[in-house]
């Protein structure tokens, strides 16, 4: 059982490359997250999914697009890469509230810099 | 968006000491996380709270839910090198009567530097 997982672990772009995050989760969770990370600004939700075929946007969505065709994987696009982008990203899953206490647990991170 | 206030910031101890962080909110929770990040890896959950008043206890961690359910607090006591790291509150919010995605607020975060 890996938890939560994602690929790659570190990137660097150049400013308007393309490029996808993957995160993969193998606890069944319906619930799924991306998240950036920068410093004194906490955790920011940039999308979310509550199930397979179904995206939402978060508080940070724009610059980026997801994708939810299997269950166990969220993918994170982004398809002009900017320096605002430069962030560390993490990925997270949960059961969902239909199972009552919804908790989210945490992949280890992406260390993204664009130049 | 909306952000927790998280204090303090960062705090600097004597191994052995005791340490105490909150969180404070202008919305109403109804679940407060505690989660530790160690460096280069991601939040992993050390407490959760899911009742106005609740006070749960996790080895040398204990955390409670306030009972205006806009702040929580986490104590650490006799701390140790190894609880070095940054502390987050996350407080959700249920934005439907009946559940359903339940939005989720961050702090900012505590670093904590335990010195041997």
């Amino acid at each position: 059982n890996a938890g939560v997982t994602q690929t790659p672990k570190f990137r660097v772009l150049k400013t308007g490359q393309s490029m996808t995050l993957l995160c993969a989760q193998d606890m069944n969770h319906e619930y799924m997250y991306w998240y950036r990370q920068d410093p004194g600004m906490g955790l920011r939700l940039i999308h979310y999914s509550v199930g397979e075929g179904t995206t939402a946007k978060g508080e940070v969505p724009d610059g980026y697009n997801v994708s939810r065709l299997k269950k166990q994987n969220f993918l994170l696009g982004l398809e002009s890469a900017a320096p605002s982008q430069t962030s560390v990203y993490f990925c997270a899953s949960s059961y969902g509230t239909s199972h009552g206490r919804d908790t989210q647990y945490f992949g280890p991170g992406t260390r993204l810099t664009v130049l | 968006g909306q952000q927790l206030n998280q204090s303090p910031q960062s705090m600097f101890i004597q191994e052995g000491e005791d340490v105490s962080m909150n969180c404070t909110s202008s919305s109403i929770f109804n679940t407060w996380l505690w989660y530790k990040q160690d460096p280069g890896e991601g939040p992993v959950l050390l407490i959760a709270l899911y009742k106005a008043g609740e006070l749960t206890s996790n080895g040398r961690l204990t955390a409670q839910f306030g009972i205006t359910r806009k702040d929580s607090f986490l104590n650490i006591s006799a701390s140790i090198p190894s609880d070095v790291g940054i502390y987050f509150c996350a407080g959700h919010e249920a934005l439907t009567p009946s559940g359903g995605y339940q939005k989720v607020t961050f702090g900012t975060g505590t670093k904590l530097q335990v010195i041997p």
